[in-house]
Parts: C-alpha cells; sequence; structure tokens
C-alpha cells in the first residue's frame, strides 16, 4: 500500500463517453501527478500539480482535463477520447517538485477505449 | 532534454542467479538517477536513487546500481534473485536543476525462472 489511492481500477469507454478517473493521497504531499503508461513505450509524463496549481503540462490534447481541487485528490476528466488513448494512466505524489523527490504511485487505471 | 535508453526489454534469469539490468541516458546537464519497480498491478516504487556522492547505491530488497558517468551508465545489480522479484524495473532521470520532470526508459521486464 503506497497510500496513494486510484478508482476505478478498469474503465472501458466508448469514443464518445464522459467519465472522469479520481486518485488520492494519504501522504500529505503537496505535489501530484498523471502519468501515462503504454505498451512497449516509456511512461509519458502529463500533469504537474504543486499546491493546487497546475505547473506542468505537457503537450496534452484538450481532450484529457485534469482537475486538482485539493493537494489529496486529482482528476482526470475524459472526453471524446480516441482508441489510441488506451493505456495504464497512473497518478503519483511527492513531498514537493524538488527533482531529488520520491514519488509515489496508485496502481493506476487501465482504460480501454473502444 | 534527458533520454533513458534500456538495452534489454526482456531479462530470464533462474531463481538464484546474478543479474544486472542495464541502464544508459543522455542529457547536456546534470542529473539524478533513479531506479523505480513495478510488480505485476501494482503502481511502481522506488528501489534506490543516486544524488551525489558514492557511485555504489544501494536500495531495497538486496538491490544496488552503480553510477559510471565517463559512459553515462546506472545499471541494476543483484547478486542473486527470488522468484519475487519478478516485475518490470524502470531507470529513470531527472535534471538537478528546476522542478522534478522524471524522464523514463522502456523498462525490463524481469521474469525468474525456478
Amino acid at each position: 500500500e503506497t497510500g496513494v489511492t486510484q478508482t476505478p481500477r478498469h474503465l472501458v469507454m466508448g469514443m464518445t463517453n464522459k467519465k472522469s478517473l479520481k486518485c488520492e493521497q494519504h501522504l500529505g504531499h503537496n505535489a501530484m501527478y498523471w502519468y501515462k503508461q503504454s505498451a512497449k513505450k516509456p511512461l509519458e509524463l502529463m500533469f504537474v500539480y504543486n499546491f493546487k496549481e497546475q505547473t506542468e503540462n505537457n503537450s496534452v490534447p484538450s481532450r484529457f482535463s485534469p482537475e486538482c481541487p485539493n493537494s489529496s485528490h486529482l482528476f482526470l476528466h475524459l472526453h471524446t477520447l480516441q482508441p489510441e488513448d488506451s493505456a495504464l494512466y497512473l497518478c503519483a505524489s511527492s513531498r514537493g517538485t524538488d527533482p531529488n523527490e520520491k514519488l509515489f504511485f496508485g496502481s493506476g487505471t487501465q482504460l480501454s477505449v473502444l | 532534454a534527458q533520454s533513458v535508453t534500456q538495452l534489454d526489454s526482456q531479462v530470464p534469469v533462474f531463481e538464484e542467479a546474478p543479474v544486472e539490468l542495464r541502464c544508459n541516458y543522455s542529457s547536456s546537464v546534470s542529473v539524478y538517477l533513479f531506479w523505480y519497480v513495478q510488480y505485476p498491478n501494482q503502481g511502481l516504487q522506488l528501489l534506490l536513487k543516486y544524488l551525489s556522492g558514492s557511485t555504489l547505491v544501494k536500495g531495497i530488497n538486496g538491490f544496488e546500481a552503480e553510477f559510471n558517468k565517463s559512459q553515462t551508465s546506472f545499471h541494476l545489480r543483484k547478486p542473486s534473485v527470488h522468484i519475487s522479484d519478478t516485475a518490470e524495473y524502470f531507470c529513470a532521470v531527472s535534471r538537478i536543476q528546476g522542478a522534478q520532470k522524471l524522464v523514463f526508459g522502456q523498462g525490463t521486464r524481469l521474469t525468474i525462472n525456478p
């Protein structure tokens, strides 16, 4: 148990659906991240939030919309996705955004877009 | 920009045998180096990290890694593996200036055979 919980664990959606991924951390951290893990590709950083403010958007398409209402919760709202968006979406948190910080990851949401 | 190359996508070894997982990186600036492990159906966990000082870094579960600046490598080793070490291993780097922005390699799947 890493202290970072993601729901749902699995999600199947059509290209016209709207869904949301949820991440919650119980570690008192100030920074939260979304990563995308596709088969045969390195993990890709999508978004970074520090003290609820977005500090990084790694050129992510607008069909992915993050929300961070407080330092403990992070959402990823999904709409009109494409089949190539099917992947494991990982949430992570850290105390701060110093480059030597250890990241704590959730188990991920396995997303399938039909 | 930084990049990470993990030279082996899969490494099969027998139980109690030694193992080395290779990682090379490219960067025009100084970096911190990390190894993360992902057990089946789980998120990533930090194994070890190199920030400065001794080039031999010891981590959890009997793993160690050696930073070689001249060869820009950070290979992971364990003298005797167990079935429970079956997992995917990710090498990552982060520039030491600026905010946390981990760049991951493609991962190496370590399979332990009895």
